[in-house]
């Protein structure tokens, strides 16, 4: 079946450090990949999109790379601050019905 | 303003019960979807609505029941409450169409007690 998989355990850095989060996917090809932002008690935030023909995606101090031969898209934070901490999210489209399928989420804490 | 709203933002009710949770976009978004998200914070879809036509359902117990009165609108009615229904769900709303993102509400926590 299709899978989105994230690591689940948190992710601790220091400020001023380089975050990078995996999301790796398994019998499918997406087309593109979302990636989320979920703060407590809040709902998901938008943050970027990456297609499959495209390598690398730049926002600000975001950057997604999408890489078809790993099935593996990471998401980086670069000077990141205590502020950037929360849940971030990656998701797709299922099956071609391009709902987002969301993986489980992976928490940054960022440490002052 | 607003782009997805709904209400309640929390619900503590009795097992048995039903109820429901309102939800409104003002995006002009033509696809609205609940997302179920457990214990364990996995983001789980449950019903999309694409110009007041269901057009996927996971596998969610008859229970539940998507409502739209119009296509600003999505509400959750949720019949028998049990306890493992508690969560929290978020509606959102989407342009529909490949790529496009998906806008949040902030949720509602339901607590079946």
């Amino acid at each position: 079946s299709q899978k989105i998989e994230q690591n689940s355990e948190a992710l601790n850095i220091q400020e001023g450090k380089t975050a990078t989060l995996t999301c790796n996917y398994t019998n499918y090809s997406p087309a593109y990949l979302q990636w989320y932002r979920q703060d407590p008690g809040r709902g998901p935030v938008f943050l970027l999109l990456i297609r499959e023909n495209e390598k690398e995606k730049r926002k600000e101090r975001l950057k997604v790379t999408f890489d078809t031969t790993l099935k593996q898209s990471l998401f980086h934070i670069t000077a990141s601050q205590p502020a950037d901490s929360a849940t971030y999210l990656c998701a797709s489209e299922s099956g071609g019905s391009y709902i987002p399928t969301f993986g489980r989420g992976t928490s940054l804490i960022v440490h002052p | 303003d607003t782009a997805v709203s709904q209400t309640p933002k929390y619900l503590v009710t009795q097992m048995g019960n039903d109820k429901s949770i309102k939800c409104e976009q003002n995006l002009g978004h033509d696809t609205m979807y609940w997302y179920k998200q457990d214990s364990k914070k996995f983001l789980k879809i449950m019903f999309s609505y694409n110009n007041k036509e269901l057009i996927i359902n996971e596998t969610v117990p008859n229970r539940f029941s998507p409502k739209s009165p119009d296509k600003a609108h999505l509400n959750l009615h949720i019949n028998s409450l049990e306890l493992g229904d508690s969560a929290v769900y978020f509606c959102a709303s989407s342009s529909g169409g490949t790529t496009t993102e998906a806008f949040f509400g902030q949720g509602t926590r339901l607590t079946v007690v």
